[in-house]
């Protein structure tokens, strides 16, 4: 079964940072990777997607890449904002079936 | 209204209750999903519908019981649940699964509390 995993849990930087937010895979027989952010009690908001066949995906200031031979998602994020303060969740598809990474909770120091 | 909506948005129900969660979309999508998000623990695909079939249930205790009437509206019908079935429910839209990778878009969620 796949599982997937998020390195760090939590990760507290001061505004300006950039970061990078780790997912990885167990299975690398995945459709697409999709990186989404969660507001507290709120649903997902999508960030980007990748496909399987594609090795990066870029919308202003986050870029995600994908190896999936290693099983290795990255999502990087520039010059942090108060407002990014979210928990951010990786997910890869296969068929029908959706894995979920526990997140990373994230929160920018003004 | 746009995207994926979700009513209600809280709801407390006792042990021995009925009721249902109601999930629509207005992306034009095929495929809708029913998710359950406990603390501290990944987001548990329960069903998926594709063309209004229901295509996966992964092991979900019958007290969950999905319908979906049109390729547009999900229901999640609720009888005598436990207090460990208190979560968050998401729903979810895409266009048809088994055409490739597909962009999930979720609504914002019910909010249940088992009492």
């Amino acid at each position: 079964k796949q599982e997937v995993t998020q390195i760090p849990a939590a990760l507290s930087v001061p505004e300006g940072e950039n970061l990078v937010l780790n997912c990885s895979f167990t299975d690398s027989a995945i459709y697409n990777l999709q990186w989404f952010r969660q507001d507290p009690g709120k649903g997902l908001t999508s960030l980007l997607l990748i496909q399987s066949s594609q090795r990066e995906q870029t919308s202003g200031r986050l870029n995600a890449s994908l190896d999936k031979s290693s099983g290795r998602s990255t999502l990087y994020i520039a010059a942090s904002q108060p407002g990014d303060s979210a928990t951010y969740l990786c997910a890869v598809s296969v068929g029908n079936q959706f894995y979920f990474g526990t997140g990373t909770s994230l929160t920018v120091i003004p | 209204e746009t995207g994926v909506t979700q009513t209600p948005r809280h709801l407390v129900m006792g042990m021995t209750n009925k009721k249902s969660l109601k999930c629509e979309q207005h992306l034009g999508h095929n495929a809708m999903y029913w998710y359950k998000q406990s603390a501290k623990k990944p987001l548990e695909l329960m069903f998926v519908y594709n063309f209004k079939e229901q295509t996966e249930n992964n092991s979900v205790p019958s007290r969950f019981s999905p319908e979906c009437p049109n390729s547009s509206h999900l229901f999640l019908h609720l009888h005598t649940l436990q207090p460990e079935d208190s979560a968050l429910y998401l729903c979810a839209s895409s266009q048809d699964p088994g055409s490739g990778g597909v962009e999930q878009y979720f609504g914002p969620g019910t909010r249940l509390t088992v009492t």
